[in-house]
């Protein structure tokens, strides 16, 4: 069980454009879902926290008009990448936690951004 | 500020040796430390989380210890294999309730 998937597993996009990322939690209800971006041989950095109807809550340094996230129900939020400029060129990963004391994160696939 | 450090020299190693990784951490006072796996264009995968209060961890062939005062965690491979290659990444609770991971180590193991 705990099954994170994302979609698209890659994308590419022209600069100016929007992109929206799936991230859906496929065998059990998640209160809380993350957001990651990793650029090569970097940690993975928290974009930002949401949960489930409640508005995201971003980490400092990130524009929340340009990286739209939507958590509409438990088993569903979504990333959208408004305007996309090449640098926002990155791989982006869910993750969800069950919430309720229980910390593990289950981690998606991750999505390949690429703005040309 | 928060620290997360792991060597981020490839650590290359023979088939059936032990493969050793170190976590060192700054300015945290954690309750626990993960780690997980990471294969190239894949997310992470979780794989042990030890507590405060546990000086080793044991799962299958995966051996994490826990040093508070050091402020270290160590993870080991056991009998390593080639499909142990991957990115191996710690992570700590931090600040405000964020888990926060370091940039990992690559494991190499060759036949």
């Amino acid at each position: 069980g705990a099954v994170v998937s994302q979609h698209p597993s890659w994308v590419i996009c022209k600069s100016g454009t929007s992109v929206k990322i799936e991230c859906r939690s496929l065998d059990f209800q998640a209160t809380t879902m993350f957001w990651y971006r990793q650029f090569p041989k970097q940690s993975l950095m928290l974009m930002a926290t949401s949960n489930e109807g409640s508005k995201a809550t971003y980490e400092q340094g990130v524009e929340k008009d340009k990286f739209l996230i939507n958590h509409a129900s438990l088993t569903l939020s979504t990333l959208t990448v408004t305007s996309a400029h090449p640098e926002d060129s990155s791989f982006y990963i869910c993750s969800a936690s069950r919430g309720g004391g229980q910390d593990e994160q289950y981690f998606g696939p991750g999505t390949r951004l690429t703005v040309t | 500020s928060q620290k997360i450090e792991q060597n981020s020299e490839a650590l290359n190693i023979q088939e059936g040796k032990t493969a050793t990784l170190t976590c060192n951490y700054t300015n945290y006072s954690p309750a626990y430390l993960q780690w997980y796996r990471q294969d190239p264009g894949r997310g992470p995968v979780f794989l042990l989380l030890i507590r405060e209060n546990e000086k080793e961890k044991r799962k299958e062939r995966l051996k994490v210890t826990f040093d508070t005062t050091l402020k270290q965690s160590l993870f080991h491979i056991t009998a390593s294999q080639p499909a142990d290659s991957a990115t191996y990444l710690c992570a700590l609770r931090g600040s405000w309730g964020k888990l926060q991971f370091g940039a990992g180590t690559q494991v190499v193991v060759t036949p």
